[in-house]
Formats: C-alpha cells, sequence, structure tokens
C-alpha cells in the first residue's frame, strides 16, 4: 500500500523558514517523479515544485522560485521542500503527491494528508 | 500557461441525479488532462486521467471525455459520496490545475 506522510509544518514569522518532509512506502521511490502541491485555504490547488526520480531535474512554480529548494534522499524514500523568505501569501496545506509515471510532468496518483504552514506574525 | 476553467463554479444536485462537470483549457492540451475529487479535510483523489482512463478503483459512474481544450466529467447517477470539489488538472503543456467545481447536495 502506497502512503506518503508530510511532516514539518507549523506557525512561522513572515521571513522565516521550514522545512518539510514526505516519508514515502509502498512503491519504488527512486522511479517516480514526486511534486510538492499546496492548497490555500479556502482555495484551489497550486503545483509548488515536482523532481525526477533521480533527484537531477527540479523545477519550481515562479510564486516560489528563488526562495524554496526541492530534494529527495532516495535512500531514506523522502522527499523534502526547504522553504526560506516566507511570506503570508506562502499559508496553505502542503501536501506531496507521487507521480503517475516517471515524468515530473504528471498526473498525481498518491497523496499525502498534507502539512499546514502557516506564515503569520 | 494553460489556463484551466471550470464551470460551473457550483452544481447542486440531487442524489441519483446525472452531473455533468466542465473544464477548458486556454491552448489544446492534446488528452491530456486529468479529474480529481477532493472532500472537506481530505486530500485530492485521482479519478480520471489522460481525459478517459478511470484510475484505479474508481467506481464506473465516474466518466470523461474531451480532448484538445474541452473536456467533460460526467458522473452518471450521485451517491452520497460524491458531493465534493472537483478539480482538472493538465499536463499537456507543464502543469496547471482549474479553480474547481463544487458538487452540493440540492
Amino acid at each position: 500500500e502506497v502512503q506518503l506522510l508530510e511532516s514539518g509544518g507549523g506557525l512561522v514569522q513572515p521571513g522565516g523558514s521550514l522545512r518539510l518532509s514526505c516519508a514515502a512506502s509502498g512503491f519504488t521511490f527512486s522511479s517516480y517523479a514526486m511534486t510538492w502541491v499546496r492548497q490555500a485555504p479556502g482555495k484551489g490547488l497550486e503545483w509548488v515544485s515536482p523532481i525526477s526520480g533521480g533527484g537531477g531535474y527540479t523545477y519550481y512554480a515562479d510564486s516560489v522560485k528563488g526562495r524554496f529548494t526541492i530534494s529527495r534522499d532516495n535512500s531514506k524514500n523522502t522527499l523534502y521542500l526547504q522553504m526560506n523568505s516566507l511570506r503570508a501569501e506562502d499559508t496553505a496545506i502542503y501536501y506531496c503527491a507521487k507521480g503517475h509515471s516517471t515524468s515530473t510532468n504528471s498526473y498525481f496518483d498518491y497523496w499525502g494528508q498534507g502539512t499546514l504552514v502557516t506564515v503569520s506574525s | 500557461e494553460i489556463v484551466l476553467t471550470q464551470s460551473p463554479a457550483t452544481l447542486s444536485l440531487s442524489p441519483g441525479e446525472r452531473a455533468t462537470l466542465s473544464c477548458r483549457a486556454s491552448q489544446s492540451v492534446s488528452s491530456y488532462l486529468a479529474w480529481y475529487q477532493q472532500k472537506p479535510g481530505q486530500a485530492p483523489r485521482l479519478l480520471i486521467y489522460d481525459a478517459s482512463n478511470r484510475a484505479t478503483g474508481i467506481p464506473a459512474r465516474f466518466s470523461g471525455s474531451g480532448s484538445g481544450t474541452d473536456f467533460t466529467l460526467t458522473i452518471s447517477g450521485l451517491e452520497p459520496e460524491d458531493f465534493a470539489v472537483y478539480y482538472c488538472q493538465q499536463r499537456g503543456n507543464w502543469l496547471t490545475f482549474g479553480g474547481g467545481t463544487k458538487v452540493e447536495i440540492k
């Protein structure tokens, strides 16, 4: 059974940093692209950053480019999102999602339960 | 960036009725379109991919159609558990999500 478990969310002040983690199990982690998708309170879905299975290819939404860094440790089956210079508009539930295929440009067939990031003073 | 416009924003129907949801792309995405269902407090769930393929475990009452710029998700007879928000997502030209359609009980 595929499981994705996010952690690391919380309350942070504007300008602060946070590191999210997503522990994966039930599939060959290194074979699939993974993506962080976020959802602001009461709003729709927004892709944040995908990463290829090997970790060599990463992409970022314009809204987070230069501030967020995605990475993965395939030996630990874990996905990360380092978030710096956080802004109020980054407040959202952050989901990690497994790619439906090996491509970073994919659908998402499994999602974690999400972790809430709140940026506020 | 491809913009996906979903309509209507809200669909009020009774259990057993047929639901028809629309997703229109600002330019062609071929058949690279998916549909997700999201219930309150839950993560999205993949229903349909590549416009018309049901994901694993998805009931046959869910069907998708379309190609190019116009797509439809049909729920042939609404069950109580189908009242939720539905999103479309394209991967034909990078990644974008639509704004969602809420299917509510009339």
